[in-house]
């Protein structure tokens, strides 16, 4: 079966540092990858996406990933962090299955804390 | 610009009442979730929906809960008879096709007595 696993559940930076936030998958077919943010008391916000083509993926507010298949890895990275970056973030795998119905899996999700 | 909304916000409720959760999906798309937040689990896939048929809701405790797309506009997600465990935050999300990503409601923050 299809998994995501997100290994560090809180992630800190400092203001203007770079930061990665970590993504590994496990899928039986090509990838279909996902990164989604979540703000305190909002639902989740569509970050940046992988389906086919150049590796490394341009998203919104800054954001970036890059997937990587022979670490079967889709980890998000920014260049300079900002404090309003604070959030939970979370990667998703897509599930197709052999009828051609799919479904979504979630990672369990990553604070990132940027500090002032 | 097009959102998914959801209805009501907050529910707070006795142990035994039904509750009804409503989405309205973006205009257009035809795939819908409903999905569970929990500080324990997660987030956590209950029900689909393509083209307002049923395609998966294997997540979903059968005997309480229930989901329906009366109409294109409109997805409900209905627990009867609600239990404290059943207090979570309840998302919907539409989906425009197989290669996009999933817009989510703002969530109904449920809480059960």
């Amino acid at each position: 079966a299809q998994s995501v696993a997100q290994p560090e559940d809180q992630v800190n930076v400092a203001e203007g540092n770079p930061l990665t936030v970590k993504c590994t998958y496990s899928v039986s077919g090509n990838p279909y990858l996902f990164w989604y943010v979540q703000y305190p008391n909002r639902g989740l916000q569509f970050l940046l996406k992988y389906i086919t083509g150049d590796n490394l993926v341009k998203g919104s507010y800054g954001f970036e990933a890059e997937f990587n298949k022979s670490q079967t890895s889709f980890h998000l990275k920014k260049p300079s962090a900002l404090v309003s970056d604070s959030a939970l973030y979370f990667c998703a795998v897509r599930d197709v299955f052999t009828s051609g119905t799919y479904k979504y899996i979630f990672g369990t999700g990553t604070r990132l804390k940027v500090l002032a | 610009d097009a959102r998914v909304t959801q209805t009501p916000r907050d529910k707070v409720t006795e142990m035994g009442q039904e509750v009804t959760m409503r989405c309205q999906p973006i205009l257009g798309h035809n795939t819908v979730f409903w999905y569970r937040q929990t500080m324990m689990q997660g987030l956590e896939l209950l029900a689909y929906f393509r083209n307002r048929a049923p395609l998966d809701d294997s997540g979903m405790p059968k005997d309480r809960f229930s989901a329906e797309m009366p109409d294109a506009t409109l997805a409900t997600l209905k627990i009867q008879p609600s239990e404290p465990r059943d207090s979570a935050v309840y998302f919907c999300a539409s989906e425009g096709g197989k290669d996009n990503e999933q817009f989510f409601g703002p969530g109904t923050r449920l809480t059960v007595l």
